[in-house]
């Protein structure tokens, strides 16, 4: 298993404006994902985010909107660019440790007005 | 493209009552099969998973699910609920050989006193 945190827990931010999302693991991890839990609804895969590669990125999301970067085996960080009330969610990251699931962070609440 | 059905959007249930949860899954190929909790305010804890094997699955706080080829089917069972298993329940599925997860809209299941 994997301990994963996760900075800030919320925000409330005016459109416009960036966020940049923090999250932790407590041992090395190749391969750690962004998802993107819009009210309501279910997780969708935002990137693949893999230690001294660039970020894959799902149909629909773009590096530019959502910049990710992983500088090493512990940590990586979420940039939600531009931001507009659309983003608002819950934003997570999870790690696959080596078996064949995936850990979740807490996730961070993001509001913007 | 896999894709996956939980059918029942809330679930209401009296405490010490069983109740079954339902995912359909849409691709017969070689599957991973995830349950993950979600609790008011929180990340997704990972309940159970199938891999192989028996497709009797026991998982965290006496829930099991049962893994059905034929019916492309993984529904998650608990014989008696507690108040505090008021959650948020999601179903995932993975390809085996990839590492991407497919969520399904989840079920709110609610214990009622």
């Amino acid at each position: 298993s994997a301990v994963i945190s996760q900075k800030p827990s919320r925000d409330i931010c005016q459109r416009g404006t960036s966020l940049t999302i923090q999250c932790q693991v407590d041992s090395q991890v190749t391969m750690m994902f962004w998802y993107r839990q819009q009210p309501g609804q279910s997780l969708t895969l935002i990137a693949t985010a893999n230690q001294g590669s660039e970020a894959t990125y799902e149909s629909g999301f773009v590096i530019d909107k959502f910049p990710i970067s992983r500088p090493n085996l512990t940590f990586s960080t979420l940039t939600v660019s531009n931001m507009s009330p659309e983003d608002s969610s819950i934003y997570l990251c999870s790690v696959r440790p080596g078996g064949n699931e995936q850990f979740f962070g807490p996730g961070t609440r993001l509001t913007v007005l | 493209a896999q894709s996956v059905t939980q059918l029942d959007s809330q679930v209401p249930v009296f405490e010490e009552a069983p109740v079954e949860l339902r995912c359909n899954y849409s691709s017969s190929v070689s599957v991973y099969l995830f349950w993950y909790v979600q609790y008011p305010n929180q990340g997704l804890q990972l309940l159970l998973k199938y891999l192989s094997g028996s497709t009797l699955v026991k998982g965290i706080n006496g829930f099991e699910a049962e893994f059905n080829k034929s019916q492309t089917s993984f529904h998650l069972r608990k014989p008696s609920v507690h108040i505090s298993d008021t959650a948020e329940y999601f179903c995932a599925v993975s390809d085996s050989g990839t590492y991407k997860y497919i969520f399904g809209t989840g079920t709110r299941l609610k214990v009622l006193a």
